[in-house]
């Protein structure tokens, strides 16, 4: 079993709906929780930042952590055509051997006009 | 010139070849880090420097040799490379180990 599991899509949607993209997590030492943002042709950069359980909010990206489920979720309201990209998850203990980051495979997304 | 930048930004070389790959941060960080990002695999961890000292080197093949002279710059000098380490090379850097990361736009390597 992978310690982090993402369907690597592709997901279409069309402009103005609502996206839900998840991972699955085996490692309960894992506190830190991330969503980056990949374009084409460019690196990841970070999007969402959570530390341990709860809802982080950051205008149309809303991310949210379940520790009991080992299952994190990030929601797009109102999806753009420019938010086509690929979106990676990450996580991580964060000190000592739990501290390296460990990815998921990444979700491509296109939203369509 | 903010954020981080790599060179070049696509390489081919042959397999008897030695290239060297460039990064540097103008972001003051003090961590740095090689990624290879290949097609269906999560992003794999290569190399760790905090503090311009390797920390972590993931049984990484010899034929990559990374290189850090000071906290800004960050090189991966490669020899010898075969055609299954064509990929998408990414650096990273971060303050104080924090989780949070900022990565250039990578040099795309095809070896032939």
């Amino acid at each position: 079993q992978k310690e982090v599991e993402q369907d690597p899509g592709p997901l279409s949607v069309p402009e103005g709906a609502i996206v839900s993209l998840n991972c699955t997590y085996s490692n309960s030492a894992f506190q830190y929780f991330m969503w980056y943002r990949q374009y084409s042709r460019k690196g990841p950069e970070l999007l969402m930042y959570t530390y341990s359980s709860g809802n982080k909010e950051d205008g149309r990206f809303t991310a949210q952590v379940d520790k009991s489920s080992k299952y994190i979720s990030l929601f797009i309201r109102d999806s753009q055509p420019s938010d086509s990209a690929t979106y990676l998850c990450a996580m991580s203990g964060g000190a000592g051997n739990n501290r390296k980051l460990i990815w998921g495979l990444g979700t491509s997304l296109a939203v369509n006009p | 010139e903010t954020g981080v930048t790599q060179t070049p930004r696509h390489l081919v070389m042959g397999m008897t070849n030695k290239k060297s790959l460039k990064c540097e941060q103008h972001l003051g960080h003090n961590a740095m880090y090689w990624y290879k990002q290949s097609a269906k695999k999560p992003l794999e961890l290569m190399f760790v420097y905090s503090l311009e000292e390797r920390v972590e080197n993931n049984s990484v093949p010899s034929r990559f040799s990374p290189e850090c002279p000071n906290s800004s710059h960050l090189f991966l000098h490669l020899h010898t490379l075969q055609p299954e380490d064509s990929a998408l090379y990414l650096c990273a850097s971060s303050q104080d180990g924090g989780q949070g990361y900022t990565f250039g736009s990578g040099t795309r390597l095809t070896v032939v």
